[in-house]
């Protein structure tokens, strides 16, 4: 059971948009930062997204990540084929003094 | 080209040990915070340990702490995980990346895989 809660799966047509929640508490997400990942099969993971809601260089505006509280979503607009893949989130937990991710959600576009 | 390159894994008996390494090209390994990460065959990504941009502080996860040990060697440009008393549950593909939890980790290596098996 992971610290951050994602939902398993999460599925849309090309062209739409989607978003992937990640739960987490006051001891994590709540006091802290959120960075998200997208890990294509048989890769390594990919950053999306730092410090909540910043896009690294090179990452299509297409992705937007956003915190409230103890909880944060990403964002992905105008699916692509090629947007399939697992998606993570992670953040520092001051409370156990150590790293942590969500268990991950495996988009499918339809 | 940055560049992170794992190597060190392989197959080892339960109890057993092994140092992993991780030799990093294009960057400087001791000017950022370095972390290792593991993925279990089907599963999902898991933080294992850090080491701090000084080398002073380090932290780990709870599977882990006691049993592994990060360290650096700024001449090598190399990061190690030292992996002793190793059971079943630390079968993985273990990756280094680059950066922080703010930052992000930006920089990843493919990996080396762990099995520990009889």
């Amino acid at each position: 059971q992971s610290v951050l809660t994602q939902p398993p799966s999460v599925s849309a047509a090309p062209g739409q948009k989607v978003t992937i929640s990640c739960s987490g508490s006051s001891s994590n997400i709540g006091s802290g930062y959120v960075s998200w990942y997208q890990q294509l099969p048989g890769t390594a993971p990919k950053l999306l997204i730092s410090e909540n809601d910043k896009r690294p260089s090179g990452i299509a505006d297409r992705f937007s990540g956003s915190k409230s509280g103890t909880s944060a979503t990403l964002g992905i607009t105008g699916l692509q084929t090629g947007d399939e893949a697992d998606y993570y989130c992670a953040s520092w937990d001051s409370s156990l003094r150590a790293g942590v991710f969500g268990g991950g959600t495996k988009l499918t576009v339809l | 080209e940055v560049q992170l390159v794992e190597s060190g894994g392989g197959l080892v008996q339960p109890g057993g040990s092994l140092r992993l390494s991780c030799v990093a090209s294009g960057i400087t390994v001791s000017d950022y915070w370095m972390n290792w990460v593991r993925q279990a065959p089907g599963k999902g990504l898991v933080w294992v340990s850090r080491i701090s941009s000084e080398g002073s502080t380090t932290d780990y996860a709870d599977s882990v702490k006691g049993r592994f040990t990060i360290s650096r060697d700024s001449a090598k440009n190399t990061l190690y995980l030292q992996m002793n008393s190793l059971g079943a549950e630390d079968t993985a593909l273990y990756s280094c990346a680059r950066g922080t939890f703010r930052n992000g980790m930006d920089v990843w290596g493919q990996g080396t895989t762990v099995t520990v098996s009889s």
